[in-house]
């Protein structure tokens, strides 16, 4: 069974930073691309960034660009965000997701709150 | 950016009867591969989304088969032949072919 379980959210001042981590189970982590989505609190859904299966490429949405680092540990079976000079507005629930461009299965979110 | 639209934001539906969602992209969705990445989520209240269809038509495993997407280009739908009350939930259309991937505003169904 795919498994994907978020870790790391909670609350944080603006300026500031957080580690999430996903662990996969269930599925050959090091074959395929991994995502990460959020959802702002009422909002829909924005993409965040993607790392291919050796994390050799890598792709962000342009609000996170310099700011948030996707990251993976192939032997770990583990996907990372690294996620500085947070803003308000970076507050939401963060997914992990299995795919690039098809995002077939997701974790069940970890919430990430940016407040004074 | 790639701006996905959907309509209608909000769907109160009868049980048993149909359903339509429509998806617009404001680019096509034809990737250099000859694949349109254009995906269909359900995200039922206070679950994670899933995925019930993928590249426009194909059903992932484990979806009822009520549900049923189509389209091309710019354009595409999500069917539901014959609601049930599990379909409650917030649908939205994604676009994995052009960075950065895009979704949908989503749209909410409820039974009348």
């Amino acid at each position: 069974e795919v498994q994907l379980v978020e870790s790391g959210g909670g609350l944080v001042q603006p300026g500031g930073s957080l580690r999430l981590s996903c662990a996969v189970s269930g599925f050959t982590f090091s074959t395929y691309w991994m995502s990460w989505v959020r959802q702002a609190p009422g909002r829909g859904m924005e993409w965040v960034a993607n790392i291919k299966v050796d994390g050799s490429e890598k792709y962000y949405v342009d609000s996170v660009k310099g700011r948030f680092t996707i990251s993976r540990d192939n032997a770990e079976n583990s996907l990372y965000l690294q996620m500085n000079s947070l803003r308000a507005e970076d507050t939401a629930v963060y997914y992990c997701v299995r795919e690039g461009r098809l995002l077939d299965y997701w974790g069940q979110g970890t919430l990430v709150t940016v407040s004074s | 950016d790639v701006v996905m639209t959907q309509s209608p934001l909000s769907l109160p539906v009868t049980l048993g009867q149909p359903a339509s969602i429509s998806c617009r992209s404001s680019h096509s969705l034809v990737y250099s591969d000859g694949n349109t990445y254009l995906n269909w989520f359900q995200q039922r209240p206070g679950q994670s989304p899933r995925r019930l269809i993928y590249k426009v038509s194909n059903r992932d495993s484990g979806v009822p088969d009520r549900f049923s997407g189509s389209g091309s280009g710019t354009d595409f739908t999500l069917k539901i032949s014959r609601v049930e009350a599990e379909d409650v939930g917030v649908y939205f259309c994604m676009q994995g072919t052009h960075w950065p991937f895009t979704f949908g505003p989503g749209t909410k169904v409820d039974i009348k």
